[in-house]
């Protein structure tokens, strides 16, 4: 069955640091992957996605992701954070003949001036 | 933003009665989502449907049920509410199948006393 590891509950970065998000997915075939964000009091917006083709993936707001198959890994980063990139992320998988998608826990994000 | 609506926003309710969500689309997509949020499990998928009267469970689908008679309306019910159901629960849309992009409602926040 597919599942999603999100191991990083909580991140403080300060302003224009980098930022890395880790996504460790686990399933048999190739995966379809999702990055979302929600901001306190809000739904999820995509961020990103990787279906196939080129393993580096561009999202909105700045945002970038990786997609490795020999780490099952589809970190998410930034290389320089800006205060209104607090919020939670999280990561999702997908697959061909699954009912849904299959989300991680997700990683708050605080961003320090 | 894609068009999706939740009515109520927040709803307080005591134990035991019954509750119905409403997520209401105008983008005409043939799949929608519930799913509920709570802190340390991420989303987990209720219901979903992937046309109208077609409904199918999900992860934790017991004490809920659903029902769609008009593409843009899917009904979550609550049949009696029970303190483990406070949540915040989100409808979401695809278009093209379960393993591509959703977006999301705005969610909301039930209270079962």
């Amino acid at each position: 069955a597919q599942s999603v590891t999100q191991p990083d509950i909580h991140i403080t970065v300060s302003e224009g640091a980098s930022l890395e998000l880790r996504c460790n997915y686990s399933y048999g075939a190739t995966p379809y992957l999702f990055w979302y964000v929600q901001s306190p009091g809000q739904g999820l917006q995509l961020l990103l996605k990787y279906f196939s083709g080129d393993t580096l993936v561009q999202g909105i707001k700045g945002f970038e992701a990786e997609f490795k198959r020999s780490q099952s890994s589809f970190n998410l980063r930034k290389p320089s954070v800006h205060w209104s990139d607090a919020a939670e992320y999280f990561c999702a998988v997908g697959a061909t003949g699954a009912n849904n998608l299959f989300f991680g826990t997700g990683t708050r994000l605080t961003v320090i001036p | 933003d894609a068009g999706i609506t939740q009515s109520p926003r927040h709803k307080v309710t005591e134990t035991g009665t019954p509750v119905t969500l409403r997520c209401h689309q105008t983008e005409n997509h043939r799949y929608m989502y519930w799913y509920r949020q709570d802190p340390g499990h991420g989303l987990r998928l209720i219901h979903y449907s992937y046309g109208v009267k077609d409904t199918d469970k999900g992860e934790v689908s017991d004490g809920y049920s659903v029902s769609r008679s008009k593409t843009e309306d899917f009904l979550l019910t609550l049949e009696s509410a029970t303190s483990s159901q406070t949540s915040v629960y989100f409808c979401a849309i695809s278009a093209s199948g379960p393993n591509n992009e959703q977006f999301f409602g705005p969610g909301t926040r039930l209270t079962v006393l």
